[in-house]
């Protein structure tokens, strides 16, 4: 069954703390994508990836970096957390289509920053 | 940059009424869905529905791509309808970009 699991499902962490979202797929698929959430805003694309080793940067990248370390594991990283990022972060991932594109998404992480 | 424009951004009906959620963007693009948002928070896709009308159930998906819009029409709806109705577009390189959403609130 197609799956993508995030962890920690939940955080709380302090403004200026270090905190690493992860989540794994074992879907076969070769992109992923990290999403943030929050009302008025739907869901913002930071970051995502088409394979191991690859970055592109999505259209709120600022103060997030991310890593793809396999086909199966994508990781985003808050070095510096501020409380402008206290969202809640789903990680999806998809295969281009040769016909029904696939997109699984996580259950999300909610993130605190005080 | 790429658009994605959903409206209404919210809809209260009662049980029985219909439903038509409509979506807009600023390309062609090349690949649309539908997705839902239960109450939860779980997203599942609905629609992949680059062009066309496409059905399943009580939904129907209609995007006319050259004008650059697509409608979800929901029939009967039902209270377990309630929830945040997204349309995603992936203009180029498989970038997916969504709206900011519709929520619906189905009452018994």
């Amino acid at each position: 069954e197609a799956a993508v699991t995030q962890s920690p499902r939940n955080k709380v962490t302090v403004t200026g703390g270090n905190v690493t979202l992860s989540c794994r797929q074992t879907n076969s698929h070769n992109y992923m994508y990290w999403y943030r959430q929050d009302t008025g805003h739907g869901l913002r694309l930071i970051h995502y990836s088409y394979g191991a080793g690859n970055l592109q940067i999505g259209d709120v990248p600022d103060g997030y970096k991310a890593t793809r370390t396999t086909q199966e594991d994508f990781f985003l990283l808050l070095e510096l957390a501020s409380p402008s990022q206290t969202s809640l972060y789903f990680c999806a991932s998809s295969e281009p289509p040769q016909g029904w594109p696939e997109v699984f998404f996580g259950k999300g992480t909610r993130l605190t920053v005080v | 940059g790429q658009q994605v424009q959903q409206s209404p951004a919210s809809l209260v009906l009662q049980e029985g009424e219909n439903a038509e959620l409509q979506c807009n963007f600023s390309s062609t693009a090349t690949r649309l869905q539908w997705f839902y948002q239960h109450p939860g928070g779980r997203l599942v896709s609905l629609f992949y529905n680059p062009s066309g009308t496409k059905h399943t159930g009580r939904l129907t998906s209609t995007t006319v791509t050259n004008e650059r819009r697509s409608s979800l029409h929901i029939s009967s709806s039902q209270t377990t309808d309630s929830g945040t109705y997204f349309c995603a577009i992936e203009p180029n390189a498989y970038k997916v970009i969504f709206g900011k959403g519709t929520h619906l609130h189905v009452l018994p």
